[in-house]
């Protein structure tokens, strides 16, 4: 079993739609998990970074960490064409100060 | 945040050759690091650079192969040597700066071609 699970889609919704994307990961020593978002031929951008379990909202754009159930999520309200990318879920132990586990990102196309 | 800028964007080589990626951050960083993403998998991490020192490097990855330098704290590079179609990937890298739940910045990538 994989350390970080993602379905890797691709996801079409229609402009407007809610998105809801998704991983579940293995290792309860995971603490500090992050979203990213890489457009095509660019590098991760992070859009949102949660430590430990709860909700975390900026925006159109929400973060859920559930620890009990090992599952992560993002949601995106009212979806538009520019949000169409490549979204990544990524996860770092507590009390590291190194690399990030991802997931193997979820492609979305949101069409006008 | 910080930028992070990598050269090349993109390049083609022959096989056999050898391919030195620069990254270079606008502000100092603490750790920096080498990923591989190749299509339809995750961000694999190559190496962790470590500054005056060798670098740290991942199960099934080795020096020899993936030799990397980081001689201050806003830059490093990596060297993709003896090349194969195999080692055709983006290459990223990544940086954060010192603290537990720092968060990670990455460069744009170079997207490589071995022929």
């Amino acid at each position: 079993q994989k350390e970080v699970e993602q379905d890797p889609g691709p996801l079409s919704v229609p402009e407007g739609a809610i998105v809801s994307l998704n991983c579940t990961y293995s290792n309860s020593a995971f603490q500090y998990f992050m979203w990213y978002r890489q457009y095509s031929r660019k590098g991760p951008e992070l859009l949102m970074y949660t430590y430990s379990s709860g909700n975390k909202e900026d925006g159109r754009f929400t973060a859920q960490v559930d620890k009990s159930s090992k599952y992560i999520s993002l949601f995106i309200r009212d979806s538009q064409p520019s949000d169409s990318a490549t979204y990544l879920c990524a996860m770092k132990y507590g009390g590291s100060q190194g690399n990030l586990i991802f997931g193997k990102g979820t492609k979305l196309s949101v069409k006008p | 945040s910080a930028v992070i800028s990598q050269k090349p964007s993109r390049d083609i080589c022959q096989r056999g050759t050898s391919l030195t990626i620069q990254c270079q951050v606008d502000s100092q960083v603490t750790m920096m690091f080498w990923y591989r993403q190749q299509p339809g998998q995750s961000l694999t991490l190559i190496a962790t650079a470590n500054q005056g020192s060798e670098a740290t490097y991942e199960s099934g990855f080795v020096i020899d192969k993936f030799p990397i330098s980081r001689p201050n704290l806003t830059f490093s590079t990596l060297t993709v040597s003896n090349m194969s179609p195999e080692d055709s990937s983006i290459y990223l890298c990544s940086a954060t700066r010192w603290g537990e739940g720092a968060e990670a910045f990455f460069g744009q990538g170079t997207r490589l071609t071995v022929v």
